[in-house]
């Protein structure tokens, strides 16, 4: 497999406040791009996708951003709440396989 | 819809011994299933993709000897760990995919693996 981040940087918001996690990828023929969240002792859970012919797509509190030119994603989550702290990973596919991005703790303050 | 199923949630076993992982979807059938490694504080990476009735593919780096698949049926996946160390201790987590190409991958709950 592709080798990715040793080290999960980590994101702390206030409750309340918007939250934005980035997200790097490397193939350039990827087409189809997916935000999971994971918690503690669980699988990745499917927050939202977005295909490369889209720059943007809006879920319930939170959007998906798509900048082919850099390769780069961004997650933003409105309101941020509580039960939002987990690991965010993005995920690219090149061919018919998942390859994940390094991920992003997500700590909410209260 | 969409659940898949994991069996057991974490298991020890001594060093030397084989571990059998079950990876099911409950509610519909996966053409192809897929196995993952994830160590602490890391990211998730592929080992293998397997296909229904057919042999799986391994990831580069990923010794299949070790690691065996077996994908007998369309709902049912599973990964033995075959003379397990410690540094074989991880979370492992299928997924499986409902539509040929494996582009929607539904994910299971993980196994705990720990190797004394």
């Amino acid at each position: 497999g592709e080798s990715v981040g040793l080290h999960l940087p980590t994101l702390s918001v206030q409750e309340g406040d918007n939250s934005i996690i980035n997200c790097a990828y490397s193939n350039s023929a990827s087409d189809y791009f997916i935000w999971y969240k994971q918690e503690s002792g669980k699988g990745p859970q499917f927050i939202i996708d977005i295909r490369s012919n889209m720059d943007k797509r809006q879920g319930q509190r939170v959007t998906v951003l798509l900048n082919k030119t850099v390769k780069h994603l961004s997650l933003q989550i409105a309101a941020t709440q509580p039960g939002d702290s987990a690991v965010y990973f993005c995920a690219e596919t090149p061919g018919n396989k998942l390859v994940f991005g390094a991920g992003t703790i997500l700590r909410v303050k209260s | 819809g969409a659940v898949v199923s994991q069996h057991p949630s974490w298991v020890i076993c001594k060093s030397g011994t084989s571990v059998k992982i079950e990876c099911r979807s409950l509610d519909f059938q996966a053409t192809t299933m897929f196995w993952y490694r994830q160590f602490p504080k890391q990211s998730l990476m592929l080992m293998a993709t397997s296909n229904e009735g057919s042999k799986a593919t391994y990831e580069q780096g990923v010794e299949k000897d070790k690691f065996l698949i077996n994908h007998a049926s369309l709902t049912l996946s599973t990964l033995t760990v075959t003379s397990a160390h410690p540094e074989d201790s991880s979370f492992y987590i299928c997924s499986a995919g409902r539509l040929a190409g494996g582009t929607e991958q539904y994910f299971g709950p993980g196994t705990r693996l720990t190797v004394t």
